[in-house]
């Protein structure tokens, strides 16, 4: 069964506290993404990576960090520098860097108090 | 940096009755994309327009790209309540990462 997945679907944790996020894709995809959404806005990419080893900043990398060292995994570190870090973070992966459609995995709902 | 706008934020519709959101872009996009995001899931995608002035359907579904390749629109026909959600344009131009509006929340009441 093709398709992304993320883990955990809900996640807490003390401020203060680096916490990372999984993304994992069986669907062969080059690139991949991460995306920040909260209440009421759109989606707003944090990082993206078109090839296994190289990423790439969105328009709000501050306080996160990435890794991609296989081409299906591609987890982010919420680091305690992110000042408002609890949010709705959707991965997202797609075909190259052509005009593709996106498949999004579930999301990760980050709460830290 | 390109923007995108969506309007409404919010609409509330009764059953049967059409819906229509709008995507405005601050810059000319090569395609658009459009998803739609059921409450509690993940944006799914819907459509891709590419062309200036097409129009594609999908059953009660109409996409529409503007001329100058700057808007879009979708529209519903007839609302169920299976088409409760929220609905994000996203736009690109010629490479670039895609930019998502703010999307639109649409509430079915039966």
């Amino acid at each position: 069964d093709g398709g992304i997945t993320q883990s955990p679907k809900y996640l807490f944790r003390k401020e203060g506290q680096n916490v990372t996020l999984s993304c994992e894709q069986n669907l062969n995809h080059d690139a991949m993404y991460w995306y920040r959404q909260d209440p009421g806005q759109g989606l707003r990419l944090i990082y993206y990576s078109q090839i296994v080893n190289d990423f790439q900043k969105g328009d709000i990398a501050e306080g996160y960090s990435v890794s991609r060292e296989k081409k299906e995994s591609f987890p982010l570190t919420v680091t305690s520098a992110q000042k408002n870090p609890t949010a709705f973070y959707l991965c997202a992966s797609k075909w190259g860097a052509g005009s593709y459609e996106q498949y999004f995995g579930p999301g990760t709902r980050l709460t830290v108090t | 940096g390109q923007q995108v706008m969506q309007i409404p934020q919010y609409q509330h519709v009764q059953e049967g009755e059409d819906f229509t959101t709008y995507c405005n872009s601050s810059t000319t996009l090569s395609n658009i994309q459009w998803y739609k995001q059921r409450p509690g899931g993940h944006p799914v995608f819907l459509i891709q327009l590419v062309k200036s002035g097409e129009v594609k359907k999908q059953k009660r579904l109409t996409f529409q790209f503007g001329e100058a390749k700057k808007n879009s629109s979708l529209h519903i026909t007839a609302t169920q309540t299976t088409d409760v959600g929220t609905y994000f344009c996203a736009g690109s131009n010629y490479g670039q990462n895609f930019v998502f509006g703010p999307g639109t929340r649409l509430s079915v009441l039966p």
